[in-house]
């Protein structure tokens, strides 16, 4: 196993309205959680690292008061896009290891939210 | 600086036939982790491979095969006898003592036509 949950898959949202993203890790536990964004036919972006218990650590140029990160758990990360606009529009990608923050430890992702603001 | 580069855009070929995806990466870190991931439609990215500097053995798994070459920062991929299914994106990824983040490439996107 490694398997690792989003929901909801896809969302649509009003602009100004917040939405929450659920990354969960079903068969292990996972210390150490990465958020991700990919534009369409482009790679992915690192948007946040998240450890279980403390605070995420954001990504230069990525807006903490925007893009709202809770590890609250050993299985559950939470993304939480507040006031989204339609730029926020995006893939949003989590993925999940079972130690870390160290190098070399595999992530395994989810499957990925679609977020469409309209 | 740390940076990994798939210069293969887009890769199209007909069924059965072997293609091989490149990736070359820069570090001057001595320790570092190699990782190969797949992308289908659906957008799930799928772990395939994971190897470290310091092993330099090639490795096959079914019609995977990966090549890795230090002495050229290479870390080619080739699947062999290509199959429908193979159509995806592959992104090859750079882990250098960042604290487990990825470096990815930009991708290849692997057409497979029957």
């Amino acid at each position: 196993g490694a398997v690792v949950s989003q929901h909801p898959s896809r969302v649509i949202c009003k602009s100004g309205t917040s939405v929450k993203i659920e990354c969960r890790s079903l068969d292990f536990q996972a210390t150490t959680m990465f958020w991700y964004r990919q534009f369409p036919k482009q790679s992915l972006m690192l948007m946040a690292t998240s450890n279980e218990g403390s605070k995420a650590t954001y990504e230069q140029g990525v807006e903490k008061d925007k893009f709202l990160i809770n590890h609250a758990s050993l299985t559950l990360s939470t993304l939480t896009v507040t006031s989204a606009h339609p730029e926020d529009s995006s893939f949003y990608i989590c993925s999940a290891s079972r130690t870390g923050p160290h190098s070399g430890e595999t992530q395994y992702f989810g499957p990925g939210t679609r977020l469409l603001v309209l | 600086a740390q940076k990994v580069t798939q210069a293969q855009t887009e890769i199209s070929v007909v069924e059965k036939e072997d293609v091989t995806l490149d990736c070359v990466y820069e570090t001057r870190d001595t320790t570092y982790y190699l990782f190969w991931y797949k992308q289908p439609p659906s957008g799930e990215l799928v772990f395939l491979i994971r190897r470290n500097s310091f092993d330099e053995q090639n490795e096959i798994s079914g019609r995977y095969s990966w090549n890795f070459q230090k002495s050229t920062s290479s870390f080619n991929f080739t699947i062999t006898a290509s199959q429908v299914v193979d159509s995806a994106v592959y992104f090859c990824a750079l882990d250098s003592n960042q604290g487990g983040k990825l470096i990815f490439g930009q991708g290849t996107e692997l057409s497979v036509k029957p």
